[in-house]
């Protein structure tokens, strides 16, 4: 069975840039998470999707991260502009019943 | 709100002796416990899940544990460590279900020495 796959891996860029990461999740899974970990610090919730439809953002910075889920299936997390702050792993999971499934992960840079 | 501490952030152990990473938590109402082992390069994968039932809970790779609510804890163990067991450990909690609202604690990376 395939895994959630996230891409790119890594990205390196300079505050008030603007980036975007991909995710295609487990086929077949409605729910997807992304969280972000920040180094020293625990994954954190940022958006969960349940198909295409968003079911909890409470904790995105809305004024500078967007998040979207085409037709159910891949989804992307954009950061315009980015900061310093931003600095972290940005994690996509999804799930199907009972259990979560993580991606490995896309680490960015903000310099 | 609900919360999770994870005392140490760092336990050196000799391949073959005990492990025990600490978990304590905080919650109004019952919980869905879990612990969560990251490999690098590696996401998240499920050690074990506690929801309800036995209080004692058994994972992958050998390790256990034990949901106590008394002392607010869901420490993990493992009675003989091996040197693929070094990697980042993470406690997490829900008070929704298996794989929403979780919050995780900050975590514990557990080195091995032969």
């Amino acid at each position: 069975e395939a895994g959630v796959a996230q891409s790119p891996r890594y990205k390196i860029i300079e505050k008030r840039q603007s980036v975007a990461f991909w995710c295609n999740p487990i086929s077949g899974h409605a729910t997807l998470y992304w969280y972000q970990q920040i180094l020293g610090q625990g994954p954190k919730l940022l958006i969960q999707f349940q198909n295409n439809g968003v079911v909890d953002d409470s904790q995105l910075p809305k004024d500078r991260f967007s998040a979207e889920r085409l037709k159910g299936v891949d989804s992307t997390l954009k950061i315009q502009p980015a900061k310093l702050e931003d600095s972290a792993v940005y994690l996509c999971a999804s799930s199907l019943g009972e259990k979560l499934f993580f991606g490995s992960g896309t680490q960015l840079s903000v310099l | 709100a609900q919360s999770v501490t994870q005392l140490g952030s760092h336990v050196s152990v000799s391949e073959g002796a005990l492990v025990l990473l600490r978990c304590n938590y905080s919650s109004s109402v019952p919980p869905y416990l879990f612990w969560y082992v990251q490999y690098p390069n590696q996401g998240l994968q499920l050690l074990l899940k506690y929801t309800t039932g036995a209080t004692l809970v058994k994972g992958i790779n050998g390790f256990e544990a034990e949901f106590k609510k008394s002392e607010t804890s869901f420490h993990l163990t493992k009675p003989s460590a091996h040197m693929s067991d070094a990697a980042e450990y993470f406690c997490a909690v829900s008070v929704v279900s298996n794989t929403d609202k979780l919050i995780f604690g900050t975590g514990t990376r557990l080195q091995v020495f032969p």
